[in-house]
């Protein structure tokens, strides 16, 4: 079973800098597709951005972005100029591309991130 | 455009009640659709998917079940609640065409309590 970990509990940045936070999967699979959501107080889950494992080009999305590193099973996720409304649970999951199983999302524990004023 | 609709956002039970947790998603056909759960300071576990009425997977054994009597409604249920069901009840969907990069959208959750 595929397994995602979140080595870092909680993180705090400086508002306006960058922070990157971690993730590590364990899967003997070729094709997957990751994903970052966010959950602010609001308890409401975002998606953040996407990344197929296909595809070698990192994703991002206006100021995150995605560290892939296929190889290594890392998926760390960059915040550059860092704003308060970015303060959240941040979570890394897991889907597989194989034609069984592709349905369940698997999701590490999450890391709490802090925005320093 | 699509919306999910999850209620009631907070439910105070007491141990031994009845529990009934509604989902309904608009907008879409024939959805995938979620029910995890987030205990405190922990992750999201998944609970119960379904790819079509009438259809549940269940990931986790224990005193819940899940219905899906319509295409778009998802029901979480439990005959007794324990204390251990408390948490944070998330349901979800995402597209049931095989579209492997699409994301789930989740409801605004609910958080329950069994005192």
């Amino acid at each position: 079973a595929q397994t995602v970990t979140q080595s870092q509990p909680e993180m705090s940045v400086q508002e306006a800098e960058t922070v990157t936070l971690s993730c590590t999967y364990d899967t003997s699979e070729s094709d997957y597709y990751l994903f970052w959501y966010k959950q602010p107080p609001s308890r409401q889950m975002i998606l953040v951005i996407r990344q197929e494992a296909y595809k070698q080009q990192n994703a991002t999305e206006n100021r995150f972005s995605v560290n892939f590193q296929k190889a290594a099973k890392s998926f760390s996720l960059k915040i550059s100029d860092s704003q308060l409304g970015d303060a959240a649970m941040y979570f890394c999951a897991y889907r597989s591309g194989s034609n069984f199983g592709n349905e369940k999302l698997t999701f590490g524990t999450g890391t709490r991130l802090t925005i320093i004023p | 455009s699509q919306t999910i609709h999850q209620w009631p956002a907070t439910l105070v039970q007491p141990v031994g009640s009845p529990l009934s947790l509604e989902c309904t998603v608009e907008g879409t056909s024939n959805p995938n659709l979620y029910w995890y759960r987030q205990a405190a300071g922990r992750g999201l576990q998944l609970l119960f998917y379904s790819v079509g009425i009438g259809q549940i997977s269940s990931e986790v054994p224990q005193n819940l079940s899940a219905s899906r009597p319509q295409d778009r409604q998802f029901i979480l249920s439990s005959k007794k609640l324990l204390l251990s069901d408390s948490g944070f009840y998330l349901c979800a969907w995402r597209s049931g065409q095989i579209v492997y990069n699409s994301p789930l959208h989740f409801g605004n959750g609910t958080r329950l309590t069994v005192t």
